[in-house]
């Protein structure tokens, strides 16, 4: 069955970078795209950004100068790294799977909650 | 950046239907999807492109819109159906989510 699950640290210090890791399977990353979602605490849901299936990438322009994602398909990861941390980047950071090119959402992983604090 | 915009909560007694909109700040065709989230769980995708319903989600819920007007319809609700819904639209880039309105239970 489709499965994603992150990992990553739960505590980065402001102005360091986070590394986050999205295994997936159930699927192959080169047949679909998979993105990066945030949401802070008590609020809602930002896109981040996308890897698609080519292994190209676009990024929430509101984030792009400090985001990069990328992915190793023979161990079906997906990479986050957000450089220049602030104490508003705390979140639960989900990966989601795209079944088109149509942005919206099938399957998501359970989330990773990472506090930004010094 | 297309701002959605959804009613903050909503009380509804078991049986009755409930509908929750979502309005777009411009027009986002049919490119609306929709997403439940229980409190400590990742959402999940109830609806896509404004009308279609996701793989194993009850047929009480549906969908409709178009433009910048859309609505989500549970019919009957079930206390199971507690939680927090989400728009996100994929129309106009980047796609972007409603602020989610919370569905509580008389």
């Amino acid at each position: 069955q489709v499965q994603l699950k992150e990992s990553g640290p739960g505590l980065v210090k402001p102005s360091e970078t986070l590394s986050l890791t999205c295994t997936v399977s159930g699927f192959s990353l080169t047949s679909y795209h998979v993105s990066w979602v945030r949401q802070p605490p008590g609020k809602g849901l930002e896109w981040m950004g996308v890897i698609w299936g080519d292994g190209s990438t676009a990024y929430n322009s509101a984030l792009k100068s400090r985001l990069s994602i990328s992915r190793d398909t023979s161990k079906s990861q997906v990479f986050l790294k957000m450089s220049s941390l602030k104490t508003e980047d705390t979140a639960t950071y989900y990966c989601a799977r795209d079944p088109g090119i149509e942005y919206y959402f099938d399957y998501w992983g359970q989330g990773v909650m990472v506090t930004v604090s010094s | 950046d297309t701002v959605l915009t959804q009613s903050p909560a909503l009380a509804v007694s078991p049986g009755e239907r409930v509908t929750i909109s979502c309005k777009a700040s411009e027009s986002v065709s049919t490119r609306m999807h929709w997403y439940q989230q229980k409190p400590g769980q990742q959402p999940k995708l109830l609806i896509y492109k404004a009308s279609n319903l996701a793989s194993g989600v009850p047929a009480r819920f549906s969908g409709s819109g178009s433009g910048t007007d859309f609505t989500l319809t549970i019919d009957p609700v079930e206390a199971d159906d507690t939680a927090t819904y989400f728009c996100q639209q994929s129309w106009n880039g980047p796609n972007t989510f409603g602020a989610g309105t919370k569905l509580e239970l008389k």
